[in-house]
């Protein structure tokens, strides 16, 4: 069974692009969260959707935006970057079925580095 | 809000030798989960072992067990027979049963190292 997947791995941008993210979760799990993760704040929660709704949102500004098609399949998108972004986002999944299990699975990573 | 705290940002073992790795978390809920994660070097984020807080055994898998003190709101993890292959970043987390979301919130982490 395929893992989570998280593309692109990498990716280089300058101040005031836009990135988007993309993460296929697990075959059969509904729910995917977004997390950032850098050296000074660890890692913080953006975002999580189950079944293309947004269900929780963490504390980032309106620039972090996220949404979730009906394969599952969930895609981030940061508006105007600032340096400040350069983070590596992680993506989980969850089966999320009956109501939250507490066991997720991360992918990999996108490592975002803003010049 | 729940926070979790790690008071031990860098940790080293020896191979074979035991070490335990503390967390405590603050929290006015009466029913959630505490996780340790592990994420080695420029690898994923792997699940070490789930307490639920309503059990009041500890949860162990294999070589890892946790000590949970609810009243203390404590979670140590403790590695026993440590493998090189432990050495990673180790991250305890709380999540609230109630609500349906499945939000994580992490500590700052303990980077442990184990040495030949």
């Amino acid at each position: 069974k395929a893992g989570v997947t998280q593309t692109p791995r990498y990716l280089i941008k300058t101040r005031g692009q836009q990135v988007t993210l993309s993460c296929s979760p697990i075959s059969g799990h509904r729910s995917v969260s977004w997390y950032q993760q850098t050296p000074g704040q660890g890692l913080q929660f953006l975002f999580e959707y189950f079944s293309e709704t947004q269900r929780n949102k963490g504390n980032f500004p309106g620039r972090f935006s996220g949404r979730q098609f009906s394969n599952s399949r969930s895609e981030m998108n940061v508006s105007t970057l600032e340096l400040g972004d350069s983070a590596l986002y992680l993506c989980a999944s969850s089966l999320m079925a009956g109501g939250n299990t507490g066991e997720l699975f991360f992918g990999e990573g996108s490592r975002l580095t803003v010049l | 809000a729940q926070t979790v705290t790690q008071s031990q940002p860098e940790m080293s073992v020896q191979e074979a030798e035991t070490v335990t790795l503390s967390c405590t978390y603050d929290t006015s809920e009466s029913n959630y989960y505490l996780f340790w994660y592990k994420q080695p070097p420029s690898r994923q984020m792997i699940l070490v072992i789930r307490q639920e807080a309503y059990k009041q055994q500890n949860a162990t898998e294999n070589r890892f067990s946790v000590n949970f003190q609810k009243a203390a709101k404590s979670f140590s993890l403790k590695i026993s027979d440590s493998q090189l292959g432990d050495t990673a970043m180790y991250f305890c987390a709380f999540m609230n049963v109630q609500g349906g979301s499945e939000k994580l919130v992490f500590g700052k982490g303990t980077k442990l190292t184990v040495n030949p």
